[in-house]
C-alpha cells in the first residue's frame, strides 16, 4: 500500500530561526513529489515539485531535496517569518500508466508554528 | 483572476438533506478533483474527472456523485448526507491529469452535518 509519512506532526520555532521538515514514503512506481503549503482556512498552494533525477530544487527560502534511493524528501525552510506559519503537505504521485490520472498519496502534514 | 471557486464556504445542514457544493475554474483545465481533509487523516480524494463527462472514483467516493457536464464546472453532490461527511471540502483543478500539472485548489467548503 502507498503511503506517505510526515514528521514532526508538529513544530515552533522562533522568527528568524530555520527549520527542516521530513517526508518518507513507499509509492510505487514513483513519479514526482510536490511539496504544498496551506494556511489556516486555505486551499493548498504549491511549493516545489521534484521528479527522480533532481536532488534539490528552491523556491525563494524553501528549499526541497530529494533522495529516491532512500525515499526521503525534506524541506527547509530558511531565516523563517510569520507568515510561514502554515501546514506543509508531502504528496507523491504514482504512474499507473493506460493514459489514466495519476495516483496521489497525500501525507498528513507537519503544522508549523513561526513565533515572535 | 485565475481561480477555483466553491460555493457555498460554509454550510450547515441536517441528515438526509440533499446538497450540492459547486466547483467552477476560468483556467480552461481538463483535470477537476474533490477531496476531503479530516484532521489527522490528510486529504482524500472522492472523486475527479479528467475531461468532461469523465468521472472516476478516487479513494473515498461512498455517499457521493459528481458530474462534468461542462469544462469549467465538477459540482459534488451529497445525495443524503450524514454526520461522518461533516468535513472540509477542496476541489482543484489542474491543465491536464499528469501529476506534472500542478493542482490549483479552492478556497474551500465547511461542510457540518446534524
Amino acid at each position: 500500500k502507498n503511503q506517505v509519512e510526515q514528521s514532526p506532526q508538529s513544530l515552533i520555532i522562533l522568527e528568524g530561526k530555520n527549520c527542516t521538515l521530513q517526508c518518507n514514503y513507499t509509492v510505487s512506481p514513483f513519479s514526482n513529489l510536490r511539496w504544498y503549503k496551506q494556511d489556516t482556512g486555505r486551499g493548498p498552494v504549491s511549493l516545489t515539485i521534484m521528479t527522480f533525477s533532481e536532488n534539490t530544487k528552491s523556491n525563494g527560502r524553501y528549499t526541497a531535496t530529494l533522495d529516491a534511493d532512500t525515499k526521503q524528501s525534506s524541506l527547509h525552510i530558511t531565516a523563517s517569518q510569520l507568515s510561514d506559519s502554515a501546514s506543509y503537505i508531502c504528496v507523491v504521485s504514482a504512474n499507473r500508466g493506460g493514459g489514466g490520472a495519476d495516483g496521489l498519496t497525500f501525507g498528513k502534514g507537519t503544522h508549523l508554528i513561526i513565533q515572535p | 483572476e485565475a481561480q477555483v471557486t466553491q460555493n457555498p464556504r460554509y454550510l450547515i445542514t441536517v441528515t438526509g438533506k440533499k446538497l450540492t457544493v459547486t466547483c467552477s475554474q476560468n483556467m480552461n483545465h481538463e483535470y477537476m478533483s474533490w477531496y476531503r481533509q479530516d484532521p489527522g487523516l490528510g486529504l482524500r480524494q472522492i472523486y475527479y474527472s479528467m475531461n468532461v463527462e469523465v468521472t472516476d472514483k478516487g479513494d473515498v467516493p461512498e455517499g457521493y456523485k459528481v458530474s462534468r457536464k461542462e469544462k469549467r464546472n465538477f459540482p459534488l453532490i451529497l445525495e443524503s448526507p450524514s454526520p461522518n461527511q461533516t468535513s472540509l471540502y477542496f476541489c482543484a483543478s489542474s491543465l491536464f491529469a499528469s501529476s506534472y500539472n500542478e493542482q490549483f485548489f479552492g478556497p474551500g467548503t465547511r461542510l457540518t452535518v446534524l
